[in-house]
């Protein structure tokens, strides 16, 4: 299975400031997918992120707040913009391929906390 | 649309003792179902999966079965271990499995005694 580095691995931010969150995959993908993990809560996919187009975003999610790039086939990054104190989750990157049988496979997430 | 259910936790269980965790869904067409488990402090990792009615998926002891007329996928394990404490998330995805997002159900912490 592809084998995914999320950066940084945890931050503590100031409210009101921006964080850029990096996904790396060791092999090409199909798809990336960003989700947020509030605390103690379920994963809610944020958006899927596709090389050589915007991202699709999912209700309740702009891409004024969350924008996202997918430069290449093995790289993406979210931003999450303007933070408040709401924003404080797990953020995870999965990829997956267009097509495949084979489930998504996670990174260890970021863990961003806003003061 | 689609949607997961699984039992609400805690879950706390004393080593050896036989685990059940039940999860139901709710999607259109026959999704493919997995069971991811996160450790504490850790990312998610896949547990197992199941991609068509009547599959079993199993890995490490646990296993769950398709069940397309009960639209079920509950988790089993025979013989639980302290190490086995952790949360465990039912998602489902269109078929294909890996060309759209997942769908979680709310996770299920299990809490191991020894």
């Amino acid at each position: 299975s592809a084998v995914i580095s999320q950066k940084p691995s945890r931050d503590i931010c100031q409210r009101g400031t921006s964080l850029t969150i990096q996904c790396q995959v060791d092999s090409q993908v199909t798809m990336m997918f960003w989700y947020r993990q509030q605390p103690g809560q379920s994963l809610t996919l944020i958006a899927t992120a596709n090389q050589g187009s915007e991202a699709t975003y999912e209700s309740g999610f702009v891409i004024d707040k969350f924008p996202i790039s997918r430069p290449n086939l093995t790289f993406s990054t979210l931003t999450v913009s303007n933070m408040s104190p709401e924003d404080s989750s797990i953020y995870l990157c999965s990829v997956g391929d267009r097509g495949s049988n084979q489930p998504q496979h996670f990174g260890d997430g970021t863990r961003l906390s806003i003061l | 649309g689609n949607s997961v259910t699984q039992m609400e936790g805690p879950v706390t269980l004393s080593e050896e003792a036989f685990l059940t965790i039940n999860c139901t869904y709710t999607a259109t067409g026959y999704p493919s179902l997995f069971w991811y488990v996160q450790y504490p402090g850790e990312g998610l990792q896949l547990l197992l999966k199941a991609t068509k009615a009547d599959d079993k998926g199993s890995n490490k002891g646990f296993e769950a079965t398709y069940r397309k007329e009960t639209t079920s996928f509950h988790l089993e394990k025979g013989s639980v271990q302290v190490s086995d404490s952790a949360v465990y998330f039912c998602a489902l995805s269109d078929p294909g499995g890996g060309a759209d997002g997942l769908t979680f159900g709310k996770g299920t912490h299990l809490i191991i005694q020894p």
